[in-house]
Formats: C-alpha cells, sequence, structure tokens
C-alpha cells in the first residue's frame, strides 16, 4: 500500500471548516484513500473513502485530486467534540484488497478551539 | 450497530504471565484485527485474520500469537509478557461489503480498547 504523509497538528476555530491535507504521491490507480479518526481514549472510527470521485457523507467530505496525488478531508464546521487524531490511508481495493490491512501512520492532530 | 467488544479496558499482568486478550464482534464479519497503539508510533497491525483458522503476521508480530476459532472471536496471546508489550491494544472487525450507492465499502470497525499494564 502506498504511503501518507501528513501535517503533525493543526488547529482551527469552533464553526470554521476545517481543511486537513493528505499527500500520497506514490498511490497507484487501485488504491482508494480512508480517513479515520480517533478521539482521545477511544478506538479510531471509520469517517469516509474514495476513488477518485469527491465523496460527501454526514460527518466530511473527501476532496481528491485530478492526479489522485493528494487529498483533503473537510470538516464543514468543526465542533469541540471533533478534536481528534486523523489518519489517512491508502490501500488497494476490490477483490485484492479484500483481506488486506490497513496501515495507520501518526495521524495529524486536530484541535478545535472555542 | 456493528459492535466489537474486548475482555476487559484495564489489565495489569507480571512480567512472564500468558496473557490473553478476548475481542468479539457480532456482525459477521470475515476480517479481524489486533493493533497496538504507543505515543508518537500510531497504531501497529500485530496480526490479522481474513477467516477463521487463517491468520496474516502483520508489522510487528514477534511476542505474540492469535487464535481464530470461530468467526466472531479473535484472542491475542502474550505467550511471556514483557514489559515492552505495556500498550494500549485496540481490535477491529471488517466487511467485505458493498454499500447500497454500489461502492466497495471496508470499513473497519475497532473495539475500545485494553490497556495493558506488564510490571
Amino acid at each position: 500500500d502506498a504511503k501518507t504523509t501528513q501535517p503533525t497538528s493543526m488547529d482551527c476555530a469552533e464553526g470554521r471548516a476545517a481543511n486537513l491535507p493528505c499527500n500520497h504521491s506514490t498511490i497507484s490507480g487501485n488504491e482508494y484513500v480512508y480517513w479515520y479518526r480517533q478521539i482521545h481514549s477511544q478506538g479510531p472510527q471509520y469517517i469516509i473513502h474514495g476513488l477518485k470521485n469527491n465523496e460527501t457523507n454526514e460527518m466530511a467530505s473527501l476532496i481528491i485530486t485530478e492526479d489522485r496525488k493528494s487529498s483533503t478531508l473537510i470538516l464543514p464546521h468543526a465542533t469541540l467534540r471533533d478534536t481528534a487524531v486523523y489518519y489517512c490511508i491508502v490501500r488497494v481495493g476490490g477483490i485484492t484488497g479484500a483481506n488486506s490491512k490497513l496501515t495507520f501512520g501518526k495521524g495529524i492532530t486536530l484541535s478545535v478551539r472555542p | 450497530d456493528v459492535k466489537v467488544t474486548q475482555s476487559s479496558r484495564y489489565l495489569v499482568k507480571r512480567t512472564g504471565e500468558k496473557v490473553f486478550l478476548e475481542c468479539v464482534q457480532d456482525m459477521d464479519h470475515e476480517n479481524m484485527f489486533w493493533y497496538r497503539q504507543d505515543p508518537g508510533l500510531g497504531l501497529r497491525l500485530i496480526y490479522f485474520s481474513y477467516d477463521v483458522k487463517m491468520k496474516e503476521k502483520g508489522d510487528i508480530p514477534e511476542g505474540y500469537s492469535v487464535s481464530r476459532e470461530k468467526k466472531e472471536r479473535f484472542s491475542l496471546i502474550l505467550e511471556s509478557a514483557s514489559t515492552n508489550q505495556t500498550s494500549m491494544y485496540l481490535c477491529a472487525s471488517r466487511s467485505m461489503g458493498w454499500s447500497f450507492s454500489g461502492r466497495q465499502t471496508y470499513e473497519q470497525y475497532f473495539g475500545p480498547g485494553t490497556r495493558l499494564t506488564v510490571t
């Protein structure tokens, strides 16, 4: 699976959009981009994933660049409860990827300030 | 809702003891995983299992073994606990599935974690 690089930390004001970047310049054509987050003292939680189109769900939006070498997770209206470590992961999809592992890096610590 | 439960939230064991960490999921998922998490190192995969009686080594399997006799249960075993195995242990399960929109989804569900201290 391709490696990802994320900044170590960032902060944003409550109510504002939080834009979390991720670089995955070695991503291959059949690899998906996944985002998870981990709130303190809890297990990681799935947020969203995508292949090449932008995706949106009730938690967040995922914007993937046309060359797929980077992506941005957007929390449109950050709240204090969004303070967490956010992990960007790429892994193979399809049947090939069905039994493969997720490799978590160190993630980015998002601090939402009042 | 998918539920992944771990047998203990906190555990204290002595060096040299045999330790069993149990994980149970209630969604008939094929894949199950054991990770450990340490400050500054993120989550590291110890072992995973993609079906009953199947297991694969992750990135740091040394000092650990696993057992998957039933689909819903995945056990992590520390044969002889050592102080460097003091850590937070997280179990996860995953289904090979498709969402209603027709997109493949391999969402992984995590348990609450077991904080193991080896003294």
